[in-house]
């Protein structure tokens, strides 16, 4: 079966402070990855997907970047954290299915960064 | 631009009885629709989707209707149970490989 991880599960950072959120999938091969991130009250907003090694689209320009060094694993980033960067990061994946490709994505368990 | 909406930010119904979530969209563009629920601090659960081409689809006691010429789709939820109480958030997509635009939830609480 196959299982995603994130970490770490909590951070608490200062402003001007770099960033960076890990996730990994098992399990699966090739998989689709996203990242959102759901602010207080607010529904979860996407931030970045991948369909492969190296490829990235970024849907909001904002101070965070996204990577994918290797298939199953998808990192967030950034340089300098503003307080607005506070929230709950969430990892995706969604898999490839052949031609019945499915739309469904899997969430991981989560990072609540706090920006101070 | 919020182009999925829950419009409702809570809803409380007794145990047994049914709830029904209501989300509207606005892009014409998205083909496929989702719902999820959500525990505080844990990540979205998938939990059942449907796509433009039916109108209906139904899992155990979850079902999702869609109204496309309104834009509109529901779940529900029938029996309701205490267990899923919970915030449910519906979702859309345009693509496959893209990733899903979400609505800002709905507190759904179910009293014994």
């Amino acid at each position: 079966s196959q299982t995603i991880h994130q970490w770490p599960a909590t951070l608490v950072q200062p402003v001007g402070s770099p960033l960076s959120l890990e996730c990994t999938v098992e399990g699966t091969s090739n998989p689709n990855l996203y990242w959102y991130r759901q602010a207080a009250g607010r529904g979860l907003q996407l931030l970045f997907y991948s369909v492969g090694i190296g490829q990235i689209s970024s849907e909001v320009p904002q101070n965070l970047s996204a990577s994918r060094p290797q298939d199953r694993q998808f990192i967030l980033s950034s340089k300098k954290l503003l307080l607005s960067d506070s929230g709950f990061y969430l990892c995706a994946w969604r898999p490839l299915r052949g031609t019945a490709s499915s739309y469904e994505q899997y969430f991981g368990p989560g990072t609540r960064l706090t920006v101070t | 631009d919020q182009q999925v909406k829950q419009n409702s930010p809570s809803l409380s119904v007794q145990e047994g009885r049914i709830s029904i979530l209501n989300c509207d969209y606005t892009n014409s563009m998205f083909d496929y629709f989702l719902w999820y629920k959500k525990y505080p601090a844990e990540g979205p659960t998938f939990l059942i989707s449907i796509s433009s081409i039916k109108d209906k689809n139904e899992d155990g006691r979850f079902t999702v209707f869609l109204n496309k010429s309104a834009k509109h789709l529901s779940l529900h939820i029938v029996p309701s149970q205490p267990g899923d109480s919970a915030v449910y958030f519906c979702a859309a997509s345009a693509a496959f490989f893209m990733g899903l635009t979400f609505g800002e939830g709905t507190q759904l609480t179910v009293n014994p």
